[in-house]
């Protein structure tokens, strides 16, 4: 199994461009997520997706948008790129279901490798 | 609003037991999970407690007292290969799939 895969690993853009960022997981997983990771900071979720055809926002959607057309995959999409969208994107996913009573679902979350997006 | 503190950086030597601190201020508190991350790599799950008290796996433990909004992780017989950076990191009540992040402990193994 691949598990969490995402395309590009690197790309450069110029202010205004649009790009799309693909996501893809093989272990049936219902939740998705996009996160981005700033120098010195933690994870920041963008949006999440917890079953084909729903998204949601997180904690920093705005300049982004997403979709999930089919379970495996969970696309993240700039519009309009800004230098503040400068960062290192990671994809993850995970269950939903508590295994028991008080044990972990989705905070088990599996990650990516990671797309390192520069905009000029 | 909600937060969560942790150190900026640890540093231990080698075979040492290290504690990584973390405090939260959050509403619906549910649980708390610790993800580890290697030179910018795909952070991996390590602990996930919802219950006051230590769960341990292998020479990682993760600790949780729900009363002091605190819990931690302890490595022992540290290794160089845990030169890492660990996040704490908070899930709430009906907010299923929502984690937030602390912003990490940079820890350096020494020899």
């Amino acid at each position: 199994n691949a598990g969490v895969t995402q395309t590009p690993k690197f790309r450069v853009l110029k202010t205004g461009q649009s790009m799309t960022l693909l996501c893809a997981q093989d272990m049936n997983h219902e939740y998705m997520y996009w996160y981005r990771q700033d120098p010195g900071m933690g994870l920041r979720l963008i949006h999440y997706s917890v079953g084909e055809g729903t998204t949601a926002k997180g904690e920093v959607p705005d300049g982004y948008n997403v979709s999930r057309l089919k379970k495996q995959n969970f696309l993240l999409g700039l519009e309009s790129a800004a230098p503040s969208q400068t960062s290192v994107y990671f994809c993850a996913s995970s269950y939903s279901l508590r295994t028991s009573g008080r044990g972990s679902s989705w905070e088990t979350q599996y990650f990516g490798p990671g797309t390192r997006l520069l905009v000029l | 609003g909600q937060s969560l503190e942790q150190p900026s950086e640890v540093t231990a030597v080698e075979g040492a037991i290290v504690q990584i601190n973390c405090t939260y201020q959050t509403s619906g508190f549910y649980g708390l999970s610790w993800y580890q991350q290697h030179d910018g790599g795909a952070p991996t799950f390590l602990s996930y407690n919802a219950l006051d008290g230590l769960e341990e796996t292998g020479r990682f433990s993760s600790f949780l007292s729900r009363s002091d909004s605190y819990g931690y992780l302890l490595l022992q017989e540290l290794q160089m290969k845990d030169s890492a950076s660990y996040f704490c990191a908070v899930s709430r009540y009906n907010q299923g799939g929502k984690l937030i992040f602390g912003q990490g402990t940079e820890l350096s193994v020494k020899p």
